[in-house]
């Protein structure tokens, strides 16, 4: 069973913070790892994919990949209230298109 | 572009009918997938087709379920007969070679 951990939270930040969302995989031959946003009611949208290990910044976002300890975890810098939604974490499993998520991590930011 | 477009966005249903969802991915897309979401299990992809082509139908729950795609630009997923437990917001989403995918609106199923 492939497994994708994520802590379902709320987790609260404050206006203009940075906010810290984790996932671990159990798969060491994952290769590609998304994040997802998913406001209350609406569907999946995907905002960030990492392929390799370290950083990768667009905007306001930094996805993180550290392979060796099976770990992705996204950044979002200067929060807003309108970050506030669920996060999910997916990794893919035996070829590119078979992905499995995780929980997902629900954000608040505080104004 | 329209996106991808699921019908109905609400059903409920009486425990044993017929549901059929229906499915219209982006033109040009050769892939798509469905998906369920719960509360208790999250996300869980059902069953994707690649070219028309049922690839991976390993998380479709039990042959209570099932889905086609006739051709590429629909595809439908049959739930026969329905239980409570088949509860959920179900997800089509289609792709182009790689990511996985652009979700629909999704189709907000009640079995009571």
């Amino acid at each position: 069973q492939k497994e994708v951990e994520q802590n379902s939270g709320p987790l609260s930040v404050p206006e203009g913070a940075i906010a810290s969302l984790n996932c671990t995989y159990s798969d060491r031959g994952s290769q590609s790892f998304f994040w997802y946003r998913q406001y209350s009611g609406k569907s999946p949208e995907l905002i960030m994919f990492i392929y390799s290990n370290g950083d990768k910044e667009d905007g306001r976002f930094t996805a993180q990949l550290n392979k060796a300890s099976q770990y992705v975890s996204l950044l979002i810098r200067d929060s807003q209230p309108s970050d506030s939604a669920t996060y999910l974490c997916a990794v893919n499993y035996g070829g590119y298109q078979k992905v499995t998520f995780g929980i997902g991590t629900k954000l608040q930011v505080i104004p | 572009d329209a996106g991808v477009i699921q019908s109905p966005r609400h059903e409920v249903t009486e425990m044993g009918q017929e549901v059929t969802l229906r499915c219209k991915p982006i033109s040009g897309h050769n892939s798509l997938f469905w998906y369920r979401q719960t509360m208790m299990r999250g996300l869980e992809l059902l069953i994707y087709f690649n070219n028309n082509v049922p690839i991976d139908d390993s998380g479709m729950p039990e042959d209570r379920f099932s889905a086609k795609m006739p051709n590429a630009s629909f595809s439908t997923l049959k739930i026969q007969p329905s239980e409570p437990r088949d509860s959920a917001v179900y997800f089509c989403a289609s792709s182009h070679e790689g990511l996985p995918g652009t979700f629909g609106s999704g189709t907000r199923l009640t079995v009571v």
